[in-house]
């Protein structure tokens, strides 16, 4: 089956410019989340999907970041203006359990 | 903040089996263990997950304490291709979506 995919691979912006980010999960998978991902850390869940439903988005900062996901299937993560701090990989997974994610390639971002 | 332990690094010679050890002192009965692994420049990778038995797939074992403090992650021949940052997550099961991710373990596998 065909894995997360991720849109753009890269991308470089200048602070307070606005960027999006898109995720295609695998077919038939109800759960999404999105992950921020800073150099030499963990990944960190930014906001978690039920079809098209939020579940969490208590680690979203929600004065800049957005999410969607329209129709339960695509999603797009927002950020409006963005800071240095936020380049990171954004990383996008989806699960039909509850014990394994799919992770997409990410996309890293370089805020400058 | 994690709840588990991981040494940041270990070296591992291609063709033996490599134990990759978590703390998680502070788990509660309800809470299962999970290990990913992250090969550099790629997503997370689901490796395996167990509550209190031993647990083995294609990829690896889990071996955890009978008290449940601690674990160990076998890969029983590893090769180059196991390079990887491993990390090992305690988690409900109905929050096993909700992953807490700590800095791991570094694995290098060398010839």
């Amino acid at each position: 089956e065909a894995g997360v995919a991720q849109s753009p691979r890269y991308k470089i912006i200048e602070k307070r410019q606005s960027v999006a980010f898109w995720c295609n999960p695998i077919s038939g998978h109800a759960t999404l989340y999105w992950y921020q991902q800073i150099l030499g850390q963990g990944p960190k869940l930014l906001i978690q999907f039920q079809n098209n439903g939020v579940v969490d988005d208590s680690q979203l900062p929600k004065d800049r970041f957005s999410a969607e996901r329209l129709k339960g299937v695509d999603s797009t993560l927002k950020i409006q203006p963005a800071k240095l701090e936020d380049s990171a990989v954004y990383l996008c997974a989806s699960s039909r359990t509850l014990y394994e994610q799919y992770f997409g390639p990410g996309t890293r971002l370089t805020v400058t | 903040d994690a709840k588990t332990t991981q040494p940041p690094s270990m070296d591992c010679a291609e063709g033996r089996a490599a134990n990759l050890p978590c703390n998680h002192s502070t788990i509660s009965g309800n809470e299962y263990v999970y290990w990913y692994r992250q090969i550099h420049s790629q997503g997370p990778q689901y490796i395996i997950h167990g509550l209190k038995n031993n647990e083995t797939n294609e990829m690896a074992s889990l071996i955890i304490t009978e008290d449940r403090k601690s674990s160990t992650l076998i890969l029983p021949h590893a090769t180059l291709r196991d390079t990887a940052v491993y990390y090992c997550i305690v988690a409900l099961y109905n929050q096993g979506g909700k992953l807490i991710f700590g800095q791991g373990t570094e694995l290098s596998v060398k010839p």
